[in-house]
């Protein structure tokens, strides 16, 4: 299948703190979705995006869909330890029914 | 709450047994999607149902199966089970592209 990277694999910042997180591709998808997952629960949609170079909001969370259709970017501000959790990219490809998956990031919040 | 439900919560079994997991989808969705997430590792898609269909196919072992009844729930069969199948198993359900999924069945084999 599709191999999705994502990048840092983990983080551990200070509550307050931005973060930064993407996902690439050396495939081109046509729709990019971020999931979030706590430990023991099924993963929870945060954002999609369908065209490239959008950027849309979610609260403190940002995405945006990269302009080369490769690669997309996750960004939450003002980081709380209830953003503690792993997030996940997901894509489709033009006329695929199912969506590929990242390796995730573990975020970790420190109060 | 997706509005996805998925029993059991927890399921515990030997090798060789088989098992079935239950999902019903969120109120009117047609498609269901079962995914497999081994410790730590992302969701690995197996199988997709639309309308009763099966529409796409995934890493899905001979040995599991799926379908999904007129009422749209869906059921995930896996038998001779190995070690290596203790997983959590999820399923997910959508009406676009967008997926919603359950909580979850985590299953130990032992």
């Amino acid at each position: 299948g599709q191999q999705l990277n994502q990048s840092p694999q983990s983080m551990f910042i200070q509550e307050g703190e931005d973060v930064s997180m993407n996902c690439t591709s050396s495939s081109i998808f046509n729709t990019w979705l971020w999931y979030k997952q706590e430990p023991g629960e099924g993963p929870v949609l945060l954002i999609a995006l369908y065209k490239a170079g959008e950027l849309t909001s979610n609260g403190r969370l940002t995405a945006q869909f990269g302009i080369t259709r490769k690669d997309s970017f996750l960004n939450i501000s003002a980081s709380i330890p209830s953003d503690v959790g792993i997030y996940f990219c997901a894509g489709l490809q033009t006329g695929a029914n199912n969506l590929f998956f990242g390796t995730g990031t573990r975020l970790t919040v420190i109060p | 709450d997706s509005g996805v439900t998925q029993t059991p919560k927890h399921l515990i079994t030997a090798t060789g047994q088989r098992v079935t997991l239950r999902c019903s989808p969120r109120s009117g969705d047609l498609s269901v999607y079962w995914y497999q997430q081994s410790l730590d590792q992302g969701l690995q898609f197996l199988i997709q149902y639309y309308n009763g269909e099966e529409r796409a196919k995934g890493n899905i072992l001979e040995r599991f199966s799926a379908q999904q009844f007129p009422d749209l729930h869906s059921e995930l069969n896996l038998s001779s089970l190995e070690l290596g199948d203790s997983a959590l198993y999820f399923c997910a359900s959508s009406v676009g592209y967008e997926q919603y999924f359950g909580p979850g069945t985590r299953l130990t084999v032992t």
